[in-house]
C-alpha cells in the first residue's frame, strides 16, 4: 500500500536558521508524483511543488529547495534563511493513480514554527 | 486564492443531523476531490469526480455522498452526523483525471458536530 511518512511532528527554529523537512515514502508503482503542500495558520492548503518519479534533478524556488532521491525513497524540503511567516505545517503527499482515477495520500504533516 | 470556492466556512449541527457542503472548482478544471482532515486521521481522501462521474474512492462513510454537477459544482453531503464527524472538509480541483495533476485546495468547511 502507498504510504507516506514524516517522522518529524515538530521542529522550532529561530529566524534566519536553515530547516530540512524529512519526507519518506512507499510505493510499488514505477511511475509515480510527490508532492508538497502547507498549511498557514489560516487553514487552507496550498501547493509548493511536484516531482515526478523519473525526474530526479534537484530542485530550488528562492528560499526553498527540494531533494529527490530515488533510492532512499525520500523527497526532503529544505527552506534556507527561515523566516516567521515560513511558520506552518507542511505535508508531503503521493499520488496514487489507478484505473479508477487519482487520489493524494498525505503524510501526518510537520509542523515548522520559526520565532524571531 | 486558489480560485477554489467552499461553502459554507463553518458549520456548527447536532449529532443525527445532514448537511451539504458545497463546492466550485477552479475555471477549466473537471475533476472535484474531497478530503477530510481530523486531529486524528490526518488528511484523508474521500473521493474524486470527474466531469460529473465518480472516481476514485477513499475511505469514505456509507452515510457520506457526493455528486458532481453539469456545471461541476460538487457537494458532499454527509448524514445522521457523529461527534466523530467533526473535521476541516476540503476540497480540491485539478485539471485531469488520472495522472500528475496538481491538486488546488478550497479554504475548507469546518464542520462541528455537537
Amino acid at each position: 500500500a502507498q504510504k507516506v511518512t514524516q517522522a518529524q511532528t515538530e521542529i522550532s527554529v529561530v529566524e534566519k536558521e536553515d530547516v530540512t523537512l524529512d519526507c519518506v515514502y512507499e510505493t510499488r508503482d514505477t511511475t509515480y508524483y510527490l508532492f508538497w503542500y502547507k498549511q498557514p495558520p489560516s487553514g487552507e492548503l496550498v501547493f509548493l511543488i511536484r516531482r515526478n518519479s523519473f525526474d530526479e534533478q534537484n530542485e530550488i524556488s528562492g528560499r526553498y529547495s527540494w531533494n529527490f532521491q530515488k533510492s532512499t525513497s525520500s523527497f526532503n524540503f529544505t527552506i534556507t534563511a527561515s523566516q516567521v511567516v515560513d511558520s506552518a505545517v507542511y505535508f508531503c503527499a503521493l499520488s496514487e493513480i489507478n484505473q479508477a482515477g487519482t487520489a493524494l495520500i498525505f503524510g501526518k504533516g510537520t509542523t515548522l514554527s520559526v520565532s524571531s | 486564492d486558489s480560485g477554489v470556492t467552499q461553502t459554507p466556512k463553518h458549520l456548527i449541527t447536532a449529532t443525527g443531523q445532514r448537511v451539504t457542503l458545497r463546492c466550485s472548482p477552479r475555471s477549466g478544471d473537471l475533476s472535484v476531490y474531497w478530503y477530510q482532515q481530523s486531529l486524528d486521521q490526518g488528511l484523508q481522501f474521500l473521493i474524486q469526480y470527474y466531469n460529473g462521474e465518480e472516481r476514485a474512492k477513499g475511505n469514505i462513510l456509507e452515510r457520506f455522498s457526493a455528486q458532481q454537477f453539469p456545471d461541476l459544482h460538487s457537494e458532499l453531503n454527509l448524514s445522521s452526523l457523529e461527534l466523530g464527524d467533526s473535521a476541516l472538509y476540503f476540497c480540491a480541483s485539478s485539471v485531469g483525471e488520472r495522472g500528475p495533476y496538481e491538486q488546488y485546495f478550497g479554504p475548507g468547511t469546518r464542520l462541528t458536530v455537537t
